[in-house]
């Protein structure tokens, strides 16, 4: 299985800060079929279902404020938060689809200081 | 509005069984790869089981393996999960997720239901 690990684990971050996630791959997830990173980043309100914010390591998803951006390539991936909004308190979570196995990472906490 | 409804889930014993289901609407069900997901109580998540969108193609974490199926009726609109040798392990939410990806495809993950608790205890 392809392991991913996130840090940190936890973050507080002060509003209008910003807050960087990083995942790294145990395997790459760059396709050298489509040049394509197989990596997808969501995040988990409490009570609610997770909600994707990006795909192919750096496509926002519909909807997605610009304040979100991923980065990153390979084994090596990003999630930045350019300036925290208080909604943005969260847990996130980066996934990779190279397998059809799919994994996520641990889940980073993202909290405001 | 693509909406996913997961039932079946409830209290079981350690070496029982369950199924759950999932009723999809909102968008072309036999197009679609499909999937489960698990978030065991205040933990992280946890992909289970993946289908293609004929139901040909199956997929089962390692930790699932021999003890859960994953189906699917097209005909219905449905998806399910067929879960045996239940322990205190599997107790988590257990989340219906449409993928992006078609036919024997599988990308990321699109839209996610409410989710429904399975108990293992006795």
């Amino acid at each position: 299985d392809i392991v991913l690990t996130q840090s940190p684990d936890s973050q507080s971050v002060s509003l209008g800060e910003r807050a960087t996630i990083n995942c790294k791959s145990s395997r790459t997830l760059l396709s050298s079929s489509n040049n394509k990173n197989y990596l997808a980043w969501y995040q988990q309100k409490p009570g609610q279902p997770p909600k994707v914010l990006i795909y192919w390591a750096s496509i926002r998803a519909s909807g997605v404020p610009d304040r979100f951006s991923g980065s990153g390539s390979g084994t090596d991936f990003t999630l930045t938060i350019s300036s925290l909004q208080a909604e943005d308190v969260a847990v996130y979570y980066c996934q990779q689809y190279y397998s059809n196995f799919r994994t996520f990472g641990q889940g980073t906490k993202v909290e405001i200081k | 509005e693509v909406q996913l409804l997961e039932s079946g889930g409830g209290l079981v014993q350690p070496g029982g069984s369950l199924r759950l289901s999932c009723e999809a609407s909102g968008f072309t069900f036999n197009t679609y790869a499909m999937n489960w997901v698990r978030q065991s109580p205040g933990k992280g998540l946890e992909w289970i089981s993946g289908i293609s969108s004929s139901g040909e193609s199956t997929y089962h974490a390692g930790s699932v393996k021999g003890r859960f199926t994953i189906s699917r009726d097209n005909s219905k609109n449905t998806l399910h999960l067929e879960m045996n040798s239940l322990s205190a392990e599997d107790t988590a939410t257990y989340y219906c997720v449409k993928d992006v990806g078609r036919g024997d495809d599988f990308y990321h993950l699109d839209s996610w239901g409410q989710g429904t608790l399975v108990t293992v205890s006795s």
